[in-house]
Parts: structure tokens; C-alpha cells; sequence
């Protein structure tokens, strides 16, 4: 089955530790993207990447990090510049140069204590 | 103004009623528009395209009203299995990858 995988599905950290979440898609999708989500808010776009070896920052980009090596993975790294960064991280991938429909993984729930 | 705004609700109706949800985007060039249904604590998934002519799947209803800058979604015949929050989203431009996300509306439906 196509699909996004996401790992792990939580994840708890101390204060100023880097982690790194995965993202791997199976659908052939060019297009790879990773969002936050707060309680009570909408999903804010902190990268996207359009194709491999090339990545632009959403709106709300700084404390991340990303990498996009192969067309599968969309690995994104919250480092500890991230003053806030206890949330719910959801990665999604769609067709290159199309307007269709995002495709969502399950989601990463990080909590930093 | 947000870039797509929607009552955040809760919206509480019995099993049988019929309840519809607006949204409303800012931007006129905006090219492609979706509802999306998200279960708490549960990842977003496609509910439906919206399309210029209006779409239906079942019980559900889409309409675009491009003059306006909104969508709607109707939903008939409310299960209790619908309870769960809807989300706008708004494709901004073609090919720009920027989709938008409306805060959502939460919908209970009861016994």
C-alpha cells in the first residue's frame, strides 16, 4: 500500500536536545512537506521541498532543519533553537506542479519536558 | 484577515440533521480548494475536492463561490461517526505548493 510513513509517533526530549523526525513516502511524489500543528490552530508550513537536493522555508522555519536526499525521505530536525517546540508534526507529500491533494502521515507528537 | 478563515464551532447537532460549514479565503487568484475531516489527535484526510460546479459524495455537498471567496461543505443526514473537525484548505496559487489551512470547525453529533 502507497502511503506516508512517519517515525517515531512520539517522542519525548529534555529541553535543548536536537531531535530528528522521519518522513518516508512511497507514492512517487515530488513534492514533500512538513507542518505543525498546535491545539485550537491550524497547520502552519515550516518546509517544503519541491525535489530532491532542494528545499525552501515556510512560515515558520526557524528552529528547523531539513534535509531532502532522496525522493523518498524528508527527514526534519527540531533543533534547540526552537523556543516552543511541543506540538504535533505532521509530514505530507503531493504531485509536483499540480494543485491536487496533499497526503498526510500520521503525524509525530514531540514533547519537550 | 486570516488568508482562510472558519468558525471554529463546536457545532452540536442531533443524529439526522443537516449542518453545513462556510469558509471563507482572501486571496481571489486562489486556484484549488479541499475540505479535509481530522479525528483528535489523528493525522488530516482528504474528505473532498471542491469544484467550480459544485460536487457531492453521498451525504456530503461541496459548493465554491469564487464572486464571494468561500466554500461550503453540507453535510446530511449527520452520523454520529461525522463527529470530528473540518478543515478549509486553499490551494493560494498554481504550482506554488502554498496551501493554506483554515483553524477548522468542530462538529459533535449527538445521540
Amino acid at each position: 500500500d502507497g502511503g506516508i510513513t512517519q517515525s517515531p509517533k512520539y517522542l519525548f526530549r529534555k529541553e535543548g536536545q536536537n531531535v530528528t523526525l522521519s518522513c518516508e513516502q512511497n507514492l512517487n511524489h515530488d513534492a514533500m512537506y512538513w507542518y505543525r500543528q498546535d491545539p485550537g490552530q491550524g497547520l502552519r508550513l515550516i518546509y517544503y521541498s519541491q525535489i530532491v537536493n532542494d528545499f525552501q522555508k515556510g512560515d515558520i522555519a526557524e528552529g528547523y532543519s531539513v534535509s531532502r536526499e532522496k525522493k523518498e525521505s524528508f527527514p526534519l530536525t527540531v533543533t534547540s533553537a526552537q523556543k516552543n517546540p511541543t506540538a504535533f508534526y505532521l509530514c505530507a507529500s503531493s504531485l509536483s506542479g499540480s494543485t491536487g491533494e496533499l497526503f498526510f502521515g500520521e503525524g509525530s507528537r514531540l514533547t519537550v519536558l | 484577515r486570516k488568508e482562510v478563515e472558519q468558525d471554529p464551532g463546536p457545532f452540536n447537532v442531533p443524529e439526522g440533521a443537516t449542518v453545513a460549514f462556510n469558509c471563507t479565503y482572501s486571496n481571489s487568484a486562489s486556484q484549488s480548494f479541499f475540505w479535509y475531516r481530522q479525528d483528535c489527535r489523528k493525522e488530516p484526510k482528504l474528505l473532498m475536492s471542491v469544484y467550480s460546479s459544485g460536487n457531492e459524495d453521498g451525504r456530503f455537498t461541496a459548493q465554491l463561490n469564487r464572486a464571494s471567496q468561500y466554500i461550503s461543505l453540507l453535510i446530511r443526514d449527520s452520523k454520529l461517526s461525522d463527529s470530528a473537525t473540518y478543515l478549509c484548505v486553499v490551494n493560494m496559487v498554481a504550482g506554488t505548493y502554498k496551501y493554506i489551512f483554515g483553524t477548522g470547525t468542530r462538529l459533535k453529533v449527538l445521540a
